[in-house]
């Protein structure tokens, strides 16, 4: 069960921010969201996760709505390097398990 | 710093063939997991444990077993090894997450093929 529904793939133009949607309408209040992305084949990265707030770091911007039913990753200038598969991901605070869904295949256009 | 290692990266078995997937982090992280990817999918989550001497299942561990006798190795067997457990192996591990929510560090994978 990934309790998570991302659109299965997005386009974006190079230099131009991307925007990656995700839904969690059944999050429960002591969750937290997840953003991982997997270039080929190798061992997902971390991006970035928050609870309530927006959240910044060197690579994204996560916005959650007050609501916590849905995300946003944001990629502010998107790179080739960019091109890969991201995966949204709720997680209970006190457990150990992460659910995967199929994510969004990300593309960047030169 | 290795963070997460896993061995071996690739692998050809014969079905009925058993064999372990290694795993270990030098992070000294409690909690460590085993997923497997098939083609075109997401992680699905094997077997998980929060430390030491307790192990639980994920969503597929049919087939699978584990055990965690040191917080650095979480190894990951096959018992008899079947043609639908080719796939790709990924183990993670972190800390608790009562500890700032640390996310999850990734090895590399073990690619696995049963004939």
């Amino acid at each position: 069960d990934a309790k998570t529904t991302q659109p299965t793939s997005m386009d974006c133009a190079e230099g131009r921010a991307a925007n990656l949607p995700c839904n969690h309408s059944t999050i429960s209040g002591n969750e937290y969201v997840y953003w991982y992305r997997q270039i080929h084949s190798q061992g997902p990265q971390y991006i970035i996760h928050g609870l309530k707030n927006n959240e910044t770091n060197e690579m994204a911007s996560l916005i959650i709505t007050e609501d916590r039913k849905s995300s946003t990753l944001i990629l502010p200038h998107a790179t080739l390097r960019d091109t890969a598969v991201y995966y949204c991901i709720v997680r209970v605070n006190t457990g150990n398990q992460f659910y995967f869904g199929t994510g969004t295949s990300l593309t960047v256009i030169p | 710093n290795a963070g997460v290692t896993q061995t071996p990266k690739f692998q050809v078995l014969k079905t009925g063939q058993s064999m372990t997937l290694q795993c270990a982090q030098d992070m000294n992280h409690e909690y460590m997991s085993w997923y497997r990817q098939d083609p075109g999918m997401g992680l699905r989550l094997i077997h998980y444990s929060v430390g030491a001497g307790i192990t639980d299942q994920g969503e597929v561990p049919n087939g699978y077993n584990v055990s965690r006798s040191t917080t650095e190795d979480f190894p990951l067997r096959l018992l008899s090894a079947a043609p639908s457990q080719t796939s790709v192996y990924f183990c993670a591990s972190s800390p608790p997450p009562g500890q700032s929510n640390q996310p999850q560090h990734f090895g590399d994978g073990t690619r696995l093929s049963i004939l």
